[in-house]
């Protein structure tokens, strides 16, 4: 069946640039949308999450955009830094079933 | 503290044996959750308790048996292991499912080698 998100691509940046990472997403009724990161060795960590009645959301240098006519989500993360380096999940959540997790990005940061 | 907390960390062990992870939360959530993480690190659920109470079982083998002692713990009983089984297992929990959509807490995953 389908999936969230990509096959698991590798997304190299300088540090100190902006990062963009994107994610489609399969079901309509998902209304509630998560990113996470996970560190080498370590569980996925929450970074940020949107509900489906918004477009945009900011935290401290990430924000999510959310494109509900498209599925599309993104997570933009400013001026990256070499502990940014992690593999970047997106997951939706459309009620009362577990989240169903993207298939992750990996992002490396050049020093 | 550790909010999500998995033992052991690393398991190896050989085809055919039986192993448990357990997991344990202090977090006060009422439902806790098993993901599985390939090698390609696609996570993908297998169970997920609410209350004690199974709510959700994936398509995983019966040779995985969870087991909710209390809203705090979930355990994962595996049977007869098989080299596919070798994954890293993650256990996680969040606020009350049925009430509602919340983020999820993650402990830090069980490398399980089977050779």
């Amino acid at each position: 069946g389908e999936s969230v998100g990509l096959h698991l691509p590798t997304l190299s940046v300088q540090e100190g640039d902006n990062s963009i990472i994107n994610c489609a997403y399969s079901n309509s009724a998902s209304d509630y949308f998560i990113w996470y990161k996970q560190e080498s060795g370590k569980g996925p960590q929450f970074i940020i999450d949107i509900r489906s009645n918004m477009d945009k959301r900011q935290g401290q240098r990430v924000t999510v955009l959310l494109n509900k006519t498209v599925k599309h989500l993104s997570l933009q993360i400013a001026a990256t830094q070499p502990g940014d380096s992690a593999v970047y999940f997106c997951a939706e959540d459309s009620g009362n079933t577990p989240l169903v997790f993207g298939k992750g990005t990996r992002l490396s940061v050049i020093a | 503290d550790t909010a999500v907390s998995q033992t052991p960390k690393y398991l190896v062990t050989q085809m055919g044996n039986d192993k448990s992870i357990k997991c344990e939360q202090n977090l006060g959530h009422d439902t806790m959750y098993w993901y599985k993480q390939d090698s390609k690190k696609f996570l993908k659920i297998m169970f997920s308790y609410n209350n004690k109470e199974l709510i959700i079982n994936e398509t995983v083998p019966n040779r995985f048996s969870p087991k909710s002692p209390d809203k705090a713990h979930l355990n994962l009983h595996i049977n007869s292991l098989e080299l596919g089984d070798s994954a890293v297992y993650f256990c996680a929990s969040s606020q009350d499912i049925l009430q509602g959509t919340y983020g999820y807490t993650f402990g830090s995953g069980t490398r399980l080698t089977v050779v």
